[in-house]
């Protein structure tokens, strides 16, 4: 079973500000590593695509990168509404495992 | 746009059944390529994959759970559903179903349900 080690638990941020998670992977998973943001009450919603593809109809301020063991999540220029816990995931091997999560505050 | 949502009881008492089922609307369950699939989280915790079941009848269960696990799918509803047996107050957790690509991951979730065990 592949451990993801996500990092900070925690971030706040300012409008405007760049922002990055990171996503550390226990073995090589390749570029099999999706991200997500989740609103509370709210599904979660598919941001990032095998480690650096950007899903169709979310904002260029998101971006992906990494491949093997090393994976990070930027957003640049951060907004109010993008508030949000946001987790890895990969889908390398099973069973698919998440990473812990990070709670981005904007202030 | 596709969309799920979760539904059933929010109450289980321990070492019942619990059972939960996943309507899928804006797509088939019966379409190929797909995995339906069940996640949870414990409060404070992260998530946890449970496992998925493919139109064809393929499953895979995370062998943590596996022993107590069964999804099935009903195409006549396009839903498809969870039933985890002899629950513990270990088993409290929101738990989400979701819609899972072959060579991608999972793609369309729902918003999730709260599942409590306790007498």
């Amino acid at each position: 079973e592949t451990t993801l080690t996500q990092s900070p638990a925690f971030m706040s941020a300012t409008p405007g500000d760049k922002v990055s998670i990171s996503c550390k992977a226990s073995q090589d998973i390749d570029d099999d590593v999706n991200w997500y943001q989740q609103k509370p009450g709210e599904a979660a919603i598919f941001i990032i695509q095998e480690a650096n593809n950007l899903v169709p109809g979310i904002p260029p301020r998101f971006s992906g990168s990494g491949y093997g063991t090393d994976f990070t999540l930027t957003i640049n220029n951060i907004e109010s509404e993008d508030a949000a816990y946001y987790f890895c995931l990969q889908h390398d091997n099973f069973p698919l495992t998440f990473g812990g999560g990070t709670k981005v505050e904007i202030k | 746009q596709v969309q799920l949502q979760e539904s059933g009881p929010g109450l289980v008492k321990p070492s019942q059944t619990l059972s939960l089922t996943c309507t899928v609307s804006g797509g088939s369950i019966s379409s190929g390529n797909y995995y339906w699939s069940w996640i949870r989280q414990p409060p404070g915790k992260g998530l946890e994959w449970i496992g998925y079941m493919s139109y064809s009848g393929g499953t895979y269960y995370n062998p943590s759970l596996k022993s107590r696990v069964t999804i099935s799918l009903d195409t006549s509803k396009n839903q498809f559903s969870l039933k985890l047996s002899f629950v513990t107050a270990a088993d409290t957790a929101v738990y989400y179903c979701a819609r899972v690509g072959y060579t991608y991951g999972p793609d369309y979730w729902g918003q999730g349900t709260l599942v409590t065990v306790s007498s």
